[in-house]
């Protein structure tokens, strides 16, 4: 168990719809990452907030946004959804007392996207 | 461009045995971290070890080793003594620099299949 939970598991959109993902990070982590997973690929990095302020941007289009609150969870809105959204949307949190070099991503469960 | 290559799209081994799966990796950037993922069907990324650029030594957890050769940019990770447990998706993947919260790049992954 990382501590990092997502909401919902699932879910099933229909083509031009907007979906909201949620996130709750490890207790002490600052930092939240998102991800996109398609179907046997690995993860694709889609943005990553620190502190509620994005830091560092995958090569994601704008319809891609997130949030962060100030206590660490986090958000990640997709408008007009296409059917290549439908994948496996991945979370992870982390801190730099860590340690710099190290800042290992701690990883939730996913909310599994389908969109019709 | 940073790239992270993992050429066993699926590796089989019994039970006990030991095995390798490869990684490369390609950066221009002299610092940086390497991971191993493990991914069950369940979908949660589940860390399994770290590799600094800088460190001297391979990394040991429990059964798991990184095989770390920086001249060939490989950083291959042995699971030593299988277990029926093990068979999951595992990547490998890389954090540019030392900047806390810096995005994961991530291989297309190995399946491994542990039979008894």
């Amino acid at each position: 168990e990382t501590g990092v939970t997502q909401s919902p598991t699932h879910l099933i959109k229909t083509r031009g719809q907007q979906v909201t993902l949620r996130c709750s990070s490890q207790s002490g982590h600052n930092t939240v990452s998102w991800y996109q997973q398609a179907l046997g690929q690995g993860p694709q990095f889609i943005f990553q907030y620190y502190r509620e302020e994005e830091n560092g941007r995958g090569n994601f289009p704008p319809r891609f946004s997130g949030l962060q609150f100030p206590n660490y969870s986090s958000e990640l809105n997709v408008n007009a959804l296409e059917l290549d959204d439908s994948a496996l949307y991945l979370c992870a949190s982390s801190s730099p007392t860590q340690g710099e070099a190290k800042n290992i991503q701690y990883f939730g469960a996913g909310t599994r996207l389908s969109v019709l | 461009a940073q790239k992270i290559t993992q050429t066993q799209p699926g590796m089989f081994v019994q039970e006990k045995e030991a095995v390798t799966l490869d990684c490369t990796y390609d950066t221009s950037d002299p610092s940086y971290g390497l991971f191993w993922y493990k991914q069950p069907s369940s979908g949660e990324m589940i860390f399994l070890i770290y590799q600094g650029s800088y460190d001297q030594q391979n990394a040991t957890e429990g059964r798991y080793s990184l095989n770390f050769q920086k001249a060939r940019k490989s950083a291959n990770l042995v699971i030593s003594a299988s277990q029926l447990g093990d068979s999951a998706m595992y990547f490998c993947a890389m954090r540019r620099g030392r900047q806390a919260g810096t995005a994961l790049i991530f291989g297309k992954g190995t399946t491994l299949s542990v039979s008894s």
